[in-house]
């Protein structure tokens, strides 16, 4: 059974510091795995997919990188903002094809 | 290109009765998923359709059921209601599934409150 945790729960930083958000899974043949951002009361905004061959994704500030043997992702969040606080959320597909979440890591970026 | 539209956003139900949710994704996607977020579970997958047939269930009560229509919309049904249910209630779509599953696009949810 696949299970995904995400370590801290909660983090609050200055803001223009760069911070490393993780996620760990248990079943190491996934099919892809994505980083999701909620923010309080809202739906889920996906920010990156990464393929299981991809080892990494970019996209402006952010940077999610993937090691399956390890059963590992992080993202990486640089400069970070006050409208960068939120939850941030990983989910993996695997060989059951069902999507399974980590609890999140609540962001604070405080000015 | 509109996103995923859940109704309705809020509803306030007494235990024992039931209730539809309902889903619209965006246009061209087979695929809907729906997922119940609660504060002490997280984000917990329900289950999903595609092509108006239930592919995958999580490991809820037979309570807890869906369908899906040709044009892709899909609702979800919650009969009996419990306190336990109250939650956020969440629907996503995409273009294919399981392995090719892309990125997913989720709507704004649908709370509902059990009294």
């Amino acid at each position: 059974k696949q299970e995904v945790t995400q370590i801290p729960a909660a983090l609050s930083v200055p803001e223009g510091e760069n911070l490393v958000l993780n996620c760990s899974f248990t079943d190491s043949a996934i099919y892809n795995l994505q980083w999701f951002r909620q923010d309080p009361g809202k739906g889920l905004t996906s920010l990156l997919l990464i393929q299981s061959s991809q080892r990494e994704q970019t996209s402006g500030r952010l940077n999610a990188s993937l090691d399956k043997s390890s059963g590992r992702s992080t993202l990486y969040i640089a400069a970070s903002q006050p409208g960068d606080s939120a939850t941030y959320l990983c989910a993996v597909t695997s060989g059951s094809e069902k999507l399974v979440f980590g609890k999140g890591t609540k962001l604070t970026v405080n000015p | 290109k509109a996103g995923v539209t859940q109704t309705p956003r809020y509803l306030i139900k007494t235990r024992g009765q039931q209730v539809t949710l309902s889903c619209s994704p965006i246009s061209g996607h087979r695929s809907v998923s729906w997922y119940q977020q609660t504060p002490g579970q997280g984000l917990q997958f329900l289950f999903e359709y595609f092509s108006e047939t239930q592919r995958n269930k999580g490991n809820f009560p037979g309570r807890f059921s869906g369908r899906q229509f040709s044009n892709s919309r899909s609702e979800m049904n919650v009969s009996t209601l419990e306190l336990g249910d109250s939650a956020l209630y969440l629907c996503a779509s995409s273009p294919s599934r399981g392995a090719n599953t892309g990125e997913l696009f989720f709507g704004e949810g649908s709370r509902l409150t059990v009294l």
